[in-house]
């Protein structure tokens, strides 16, 4: 059973337009979720991080849109470009009971493709 | 600073086989992490290592042993490899920060592993 659902699997977009993912999540534990990119052959890196004490974030052409009581979080791609063609993955962990170690669970990750 | 590094990029292995995966890092941080990555399922945590001389079992650890030989290395072990373990293995690391200090993990460029 995924503790986080992505949608959609794959996407593809003009360059210009807005890119949107979605993510939903069931365990209330989850307070940190992180959005990771990852482009071909290489490991994923972080892109940006949301607590559910804010409804939005926004660093740069990306935002994190985030509805508690839905238990769903969203990540926009403003004005998107090629080099933003990648596969993302949405994140969550909940505090830990250990000293240290933060446990992620992602999401299935999306393909988004930006066409030139 | 070389980040993180795994050793081999790319490994093909017949059914029965063991081998081991490399990982080090070099940003002295305590908390590393062990994923696998297969197609629609995001990344799964295989094992983790919160500290050095500790280490816990992830979402799906069964057929893997691991070994935090010290603070900048953490090996993953098959032991009789699957033809399901067939995938993309990541290791990664964090300070381990917990509570509202939630920390970056910082991921390697993986290992291909094709069990026949």
């Amino acid at each position: 059973q995924q503790q986080v659902k992505q949608s959609p699997q794959s996407l593809i977009v003009q360059k210009g337009g807005i890119s949107i993912i979605n993510c939903a999540y069931e365990n209330t534990a989850f307070d940190y979720f992180p959005w990771y990119q990852q482009f071909p052959g290489k490991g994923p890196a972080l892109l940006i991080a949301i607590r559910p004490d804010v409804s939005e974030k926004k660093e740069g052409r990306f935002t994190i849109s985030f509805n508690k009581s839905a238990k769903q979080f969203s990540l926009h791609i403003m004005d998107s470009q090629p080099g933003d063609s990648a596969t993302y993955f949405c994140a969550a962990t909940a505090p830990s009971i250990k000293a240290a170690g933060n446990k992620l669970t992602f999401g299935g990750g999306t393909r988004v493709l930006v066409k030139p | 600073n070389a980040g993180v590094t795994q050793t081999p990029k790319f490994q093909v292995l017949k059914t029965g086989q063991s081998m081991t995966l490399q990982c080090a890092q070099d940003m002295n941080h305590n908390s590393m992490y062990w994923y696998r990555q297969d197609p629609g399922m995001g990344l799964r945590l295989i094992y983790y290592s919160a500290s050095e001389g500790t280490t816990d079992k992830g979402e799906v650890p069964n057929g893997y042993n691991v070994s935090r030989l010290n603070k900048r290395e953490f090996s993953l072990r098959l032991e009789s490899a699957a033809p399901s373990q067939t995938s993309v293995y990541f290791c990664a690391s964090s300070d381990g920060g917990r509570g509202r200090g939630r920390s970056e993990q910082f991921f390697g460029p993986g290992t291909r592993l094709t069990v026949l």
